[in-house]
């Protein structure tokens, strides 16, 4: 009863825009996409959450499609350090429980 | 500040023995999560705690699972009669509430082998 889907996997190029896509085509309008992100050996990282407009921090943007079917996760300039596994989750706003699915491994190459 | 902190980060335990578990959350933090990862696998919900509310305890897997929180502060997660499918990372979380924007903060986790 996945939510969302993601690629099992990608390559980028270190210091290109690594854009990450989800699938959630049976979200709810009172379901947010949060991005969390598992370096190796580590806890899951935060990265951004949103509902419908598109959101931008200092880690990455958020683009949410206008029917918020889908999203896209983009890591404006890749580093080596951002190879991880990027968890895409949809979450309701009265939920606590974040569910994590197999995500997308990434692989940012020199 | 100090993040989650999760102890031991290693253990190593012969079957059928009994471990603790043992996580700091963020001061102030309100919820605590945790979570298990097996090898290869994602993350999977084991059991929430919310203030002074009854925790929800609907992912542990067996009766042989327990964790409590004392004080609204630190968690225990015990697993009695330890097997070797226990073998896992356990992942503590917490977080300020659950509203969007509350982001969970995650420790680095107690990688458990069940020999």
């Amino acid at each position: 009863d996945a939510k969302t889907t993601q690629p099992t996997s990608m390559d980028c190029a270190e210091g290109r825009a690594a854009n990450l896509p989800c699938n959630h085509s049976t979200i709810s309008g009172n379901e947010y996409v949060y991005w969390y992100r598992q370096i190796h050996s580590q806890g899951p990282q935060y990265i951004i959450h949103g509902l419908k407009n598109n959101e931008t921090n200092e880690m990455a943007s958020l683009i949410i499609t206008e029917d918020r079917k889908s999203s896209t996760l983009i890591l404006p300039h890749a580093t080596l350090r951002d190879t991880a596994v990027y968890y895409c989750i949809v979450r309701a706003i009265n939920d606590y429980k974040l569910s994590f699915g197999a995500g997308t491994t990434v692989t940012v190459r020199a | 500040g100090a993040g989650v902190s999760q102890s031991p980060s290693n253990k190593v335990t012969e079957k059928g023995k009994d471990v603790e578990l043992r996580c700091d959350p963020i001061s102030g933090h309100t919820a605590l999560y945790w979570y298990r990862q097996s090898l290869g696998q994602g993350l999977e919900f084991l059991i929430y705690f919310q203030g002074n509310s009854a925790p929800d305890k609907s992912g542990l897997p067996s009766d042989r699972f327990s964790a409590e929180r004392t004080g609204g502060s630190v968690s225990t997660l015990t697993i009695q009669r330890t097997q070797q499918e226990d073998s896992a990372v356990y992942l503590c979380a917490s977080s300020a509430g659950t509203a969007p924007g509350t982001e969970a903060f995650f420790g680095q986790g107690t990688r458990l082998t069940v020999v």
